[in-house]
């Protein structure tokens, strides 16, 4: 069945880099996604990953994909104020294209 | 800004009432998804419609009912509200209907009193 678990909450000072993990339990999974919301707004598609691929890198975003273990990791370099927000891992199985969220991480950046 | 766009942006209404939420896609998206997030039960999908016929259907009340128009609007209608009902119900449109970019709007944020 589709099951995507996040950790509730990471603190991480201004600067240094933040990894937000996720896991899932389909192994059908097609695409995993990496999404942010902000207080009061939607969710921002940050980027995502085809399950055939490892790892990917735009910008100050890098995902790694561990298929074996079902676990997606979201790291973010030189973490800023401004990328304090709840990010959602998602992931879509087989041809269907609904999405099935995580719980969501909090990340606070701290000064 | 996604390009998709919801109206309203709050809603408050009272129990037992009907509301209907709106919404339009980019513009070339052919899909239309709805998703409810509530603090006890997350973001959970709802519904999809892929150039006006519903496409895929998922944890939606029967109190629920949603459509897509043909200049590729959606609506989302919500009827016999129950307090429960209260959440943010968000858009997202895709260009396709396979797994694919999903872009979300604004939401509008039900209250139910």
């Amino acid at each position: 069945g589709e099951d995507v678990e996040q950790s509730l909450f990471l603190s991480v000072r201004e600067g240094d880099s933040s990894v937000i993990n996720c896991t899932y339990t389909d192994s059908s999974s097609t695409y995993l996604y990496w999404y942010k919301q902000e207080p009061g707004a939607g969710l921002q598609l940050l980027t995502y990953i085809f399950s055939n691929m490892d790892m990917k890198q735009d910008q100050r975003l890098t995902v790694l994909l561990n298929k074996k273990d079902k676990h997606l990791s979201l790291r973010i370099a030189d973490t800023q104020t401004g990328d304090s927000a709840i990010y959602f891992c998602a992931e879509t199985t087989g041809t269907a294209s609904k999405l099935t969220f995580g719980t969501g991480t909090r990340l606070q950046v701290t000064l | 800004d996604s390009g998709v766009t919801q109206t309203p942006k709050h809603l408050i209404t009272a129990t037992g009432q009907r509301v209907t939420l709106r919404c339009s896609p980019r513009s070339g998206d052919l899909s239309v998804y709805w998703y409810q997030q509530s603090l006890d039960q997350g973001l959970q999908f709802l519904i999809q419609y892929y150039n006006g016929e519903e496409r895929a259907k998922g944890n939606i009340l029967e109190r629920f009912s949603a459509q897509q128009f043909p200049d590729l609007h959606s609506e989302l209608n919500l009827s016999s509200l129950e307090l429960g009902d209260s959440a943010l119900y968000f858009c997202a449109s895709s260009v396709g209907d396979r797994p694919y970019e999903q872009y979300f709007g604004p939401g509008t944020r039900l209250t139910v009193t």
